[in-house]
């Protein structure tokens, strides 16, 4: 059964600083895998999406990259801002349809 | 740019009752899907359709159900409400089922079962 988790469960930051997000699964067959934001009470955002034979996809200031064989992913945000508070999500597409997400990372980052 | 449309966008409703969810994907998005977000829980997969047929299924109870319509668009029928079907219901799109193909998300319809 895959099992996606994510540490830390919450980070609070200055402004400014970068910052690394990691999510961990536990069967490296995976169709892709993606990042989202998740803001109060709202939908989840697409942040990027990996495909499984990708190691890595750039937007703006995100980086995340994906090592399969050892079942990790990771959410580089550069230059971090109070606008980039929210909640991540880190999940992994079983199959065609079904994504399975993480728990999240709840980030708060203060001016 | 359009966006995954979901109404309501809250609905409150005794147990026993029924409630129907709508979806309005993003235009030419042939692919939907349905998530049960608990609070303080991550999204779950309740069910899929791929071109107006069901393409696969997670842990979606008996009571309910749901279909995706001629325009693309899907309702979540619920039947039967408890109060443990009170969440975040979200529904999202994708062009097609491509492992480069993100998912997009509505804002979600909350439901509250009193």
């Amino acid at each position: 059964k895959q099992e996606v988790t994510q540490i830390p469960a919450a980070l609070s930051v200055p402004e400014g600083e970068n910052l690394v997000l990691n999510c961990s699964f536990t069967d490296s067959a995976i169709y892709n895998l993606q990042w989202f934001r998740q803001d109060p009470g709202k939908g989840l955002t697409s942040l990027l999406l990996i495909q499984s034979s990708q190691r890595e996809q750039t937007s703006g200031r995100l980086n995340a990259s994906l090592d399969k064989s050892s079942g990790r992913s990771t959410l580089y945000i550069a230059a971090s801002q109070p606008g980039d508070s929210a909640t991540y999500l880190c999940a992994v597409m079983k199959g065609t349809d079904k994504l399975i997400f993480g728990t999240g990372t709840r980030l708060q980052v203060f001016p | 740019a359009a966006g995954v449309i979901q109404s309501p966008r809250h609905l409150i409703k005794e147990k026993r009752e029924t409630a129907t969810l709508k979806c309005y994907p993003i235009p030419r998005h042939d692919t939907v899907y349905w998530y049960q977000q608990g609070p303080g829980q991550d999204p779950q997969f309740l069910i899929s359709f791929y071109e107006k047929m069901q393409s696969d299924k997670g842990s979606i109870p008996d009571r309910f159900s749901a279909q995706q319509f001629s325009d693309y668009h899907s309702e979540l029928n619920m039947s039967s409400l408890e109060l443990g079907d009170s969440a975040l219901y979200f529904c999202a799109s994708s062009v097609n089922r491509g492992d480069n193909s993100p998912l997009h998300f509505g804002n979600g319809t909350r439901l509250t079962v009193t």
